[in-house]
């Protein structure tokens, strides 16, 4: 009966490189949504998507970043040449199909750009 | 553009202390409302609340929503240490796909 499963849980890069992270959904949930919180902030949304589909990038930056859910597989946030600012803790949140709203969120990624 | 304002954005009390916690809210087409408790991990779901007036309960947690004035509060009774944590307030408007704004939190902190 396992939760979101994220990984990995802290992931230290440097300026330049790129950065991913996966997210696998509790079972039976269809649907995934990517939150970044920057230190002293609260959660923004980002992405959120259903297998094979980008539902709503509304929150993503134009640039370096993008996310995908694909048929088979976790889902993966991806940053493109890193940058400092970068460094957040990245939660990936998943909900069924039903009516309600209620997401379960994962341990969270925290990135670290040096 | 929606709004959440939680208040206060911190909070120290001690145990046995009852706490209220506030969130107001600025939705176009307001569809539901959840509380969350964040540690030093996951936020964990604590309440979902549509509809004004029900109150929701658990344990020594109790929240409720106003629709009218747009704000809901959740109430910790008797509050024990393990109560310290970072509540979230986050909303869900009708198109959003629900998609979660959240309010910046309360951090509350329980002292022996």
């Amino acid at each position: 009966n396992a939760g979101v499963m994220q990984n990995p849980r802290h992931l230290v890069r440097r300026r330049g490189q790129e950065a991913r992270l996966r997210c696998s959904p509790m079972k039976g949930h269809s649907h995934v949504y990517w939150y970044r919180q920057l230190p002293e902030e609260g959660l923004k949304f980002m992405v959120y998507l259903q297998k094979e589909n980008i539902i709503d990038e509304s929150g993503m930056p134009k640039e370096r970043f993008s996310a995908e859910f694909p048929k088979e597989g976790p889902s993966i946030l991806r940053i493109q040449q890193v940058v400092r600012g970068d460094s957040a803790a990245y939660f990936c949140a998943s909900r069924t199909s039903g009516g309600s709203d209620t997401q379960y969120f994962g341990p969270g990624t925290r990135l670290t750009v040096l | 553009e929606d709004k959440v304002v939680q208040s206060p954005l911190s909070l120290v009390v001690h145990e046995g202390d009852t706490v209220t916690l506030n969130c107001s809210y600025e939705v176009t087409n307001f569809r539901s409302l959840l509380w969350y408790k964040q540690e030093k991990k996951a936020p964990t779901f604590l309440f979902m609340l549509t509809s004004s007036g029900i109150e929701k309960k658990s344990g020594r947690l109790s929240s409720i929503l106003d629709k009218k004035e747009l704000f809901s509060i959740l109430n910790i009774t008797a509050t024990q240490t393990g109560d310290s944590a970072i509540y979230l307030c986050a909303v869900v408007e009708e198109t959003s796909g629900s998609r979660l704004t959240f309010g910046e939190g309360t951090q509350l902190t329980v002292n022996p």
